[in-house]
């Protein structure tokens, strides 16, 4: 089966300026998370969807960070304005409903922001 | 709040060696515990989760990882390690009393020379 797709795989902007993550994650998963990754951390949950409704955004930064996941498949994470400490690897990762929140997670191969 | 600790950021062992990668946790609820690896340029990938159970857990790749509850404890462990498992380990726990909300440690390199 195809995995989490994301893009860009790369983006450099300055910053102030505006950003957009894709993520289609793998076919039939209710669940669907935005992680981002700092380098040297762990992945930190910016937001958790389950179909189109949000389980968890207490760690989203919602003056400047938004996401939707309108038909409940595919994902947008936004950055608007972006600052320098935004640098850092935004990972998706889905999961199937099934067994509820014991279920593993798949992500894919994120989107590196660098903000200057 | 829920927290993971891996207390080691760098684990070095020799080809054929046990391994031990070190994770503590503290969740109010029953924890669900998961270690994750990424390899170079590619994503995090499942290697195993405790439930409920057993408190060893068997997963991919020879990897298993014992739950101890007294201690908040989820070490992953290898009887014989391989270059080959040189990678970046990750502890997660999810709460269930907490709408499942993951916390992921910072992260172990694991080295493994031959």
């Amino acid at each position: 089966e195809a995995g989490v797709a994301q893009s860009p795989r790369y983006k450099i902007i300055e910053k102030r300026q505006s950003v957009a993550f894709w993520c289609n994650p793998i076919s039939g998963h209710a669940t669907l998370y935005w992680y981002q990754q700092i380098l040297g951390q762990g992945p930190k949950l910016l937001i958790q969807f389950q179909n189109n409704g949000v389980v968890d955004d207490s760690q989203l930064p919602k003056d400047r960070f938004s996401a939707e996941r309108l038909k409940g498949v595919d994902s947008t994470l936004k950055i608007q304005p972006a600052k320098l400490e935004d640098s850092a690897v935004y990972l998706c990762a889905s999961s199937p409903l099934g067994q509820g929140v014991n279920n593993e997670q798949f992500f894919g191969p994120g989107t590196r922001l660098t903000v200057l | 709040a829920q927290s993971v600790a891996q207390p080691e950021d760098q684990v070095n062992v020799a080809e054929g060696n046990p391994l031990t990668v070190k994770c503590t946790y503290s969740v109010s609820g029953n924890p669900y515990l998961f270690w994750y690896v990424q390899y170079p340029n590619r994503g995090l990938q499942f290697l195993l989760k405790y439930i409920t159970g057993d408190n060893l857990v068997k997963g991919s790749y020879g990897f298993e990882a014992e739950f101890n509850k007294s201690q908040t404890s989820f070490h992953l462990k290898k009887p014989s390690a391989l270059v080959s498992d040189s990678a970046l380990y990750f502890c997660a726990v999810r709460d269930r009393a907490n709408a499942g909300k993951s916390t992921f440690g910072d992260g172990t390199t694991l080295t493994v020379k031959p």
